[in-house]
């Protein structure tokens, strides 16, 4: 009954280093997407992917990257950390692109 | 550009009163509506939708009302109970090559007081 799991919870950077966060669903849902929240505002939409082999920008895309090489996983890449980065990431999964998204617990991301 | 907006950051209501969450939104693309809810260090949990050919949708104590021509829609809770303070999220989705991507509000802060 996992749902969305967002591998790791919680990491601290210094500028310049790369990392990769994790997202698995077992939900066999199509669409995935990455947000991140910043006090004070809604999520924004990072990047996304409609299905196994696809992504697409999303709102804030600049300074990451994706990859769904394998439909139940889906992966952002900060290249070369900033402090501007630093946020809560979250992960959410939908069948369909009119059904509600399911999130992960998220991943609270720390660049010093 | 934010085109979800919910101008409460916060609401308190005592227990078994309604709670009453409001949301605006500027895109009128907009076709799909979701509430969700969120407890710290959690993810968004979703709660309620409407599309926009209906003007409300219930589902136990949660009724959403959407009023287009205003832009406009409403989340009720009735009656409020403790396990309702959390952070209420609107969100919309909709128009062209949207794909479901989710345009979120600010969140309102929910207490619900003894």
């Amino acid at each position: 009954n996992a749902g969305v799991t967002q591998t790791p919870k919680f990491r601290v950077l210094k500028t310049g280093q790369s990392m990769t966060l994790l997202c698995a669903q077992d939900m066999n849902h199509e669409y995935m997407y990455w947000y991140r929240q910043d006090p004070g505002m809604g999520l924004r939409l990072i990047h996304y992917s409609v299905g196994e082999g696809t992504t697409a920008k999303g709102e804030v895309p600049d300074g990451y990257n994706v990859s769904r090489l394998k439909k139940q996983n889906f992966l952002l890449g900060l290249e070369s950390a900033a402090p501007s980065q630093t946020s809560v990431y979250f992960c959410a999964s939908s069948r369909t692109a009119n059904q509600p998204q399911h999130f992960g617990d998220g991943t609270r991301l720390s660049i010093l | 550009d934010q085109q979800v907006k919910q101008n409460s950051p916060s609401l308190s209501v005592q227990e078994g009163r309604i709670s009453i969450l409001n949301c605006d939104y500027t895109n009128s693309m907009f076709d799909y509506f979701l509430w969700y809810k969120k407890y710290p260090a959690e993810g968004p949990t979703f709660l309620i939708s409407i599309s926009s050919i209906k003007d409300k949708n219930e589902d136990g104590r949660f009724t959403v009302f959407l009023n287009k021509s205003a832009k406009h829609l409403s989340l009720h809770i009735v009656p409020s109970q403790p396990g309702d303070s959390a952070v209420y999220f609107c969100a919309a989705s909709g128009g062209f090559d949207s794909w479901g991507k989710l345009q979120f509000g600010a969140g309102t802060q929910v207490v619900v007081t003894p």
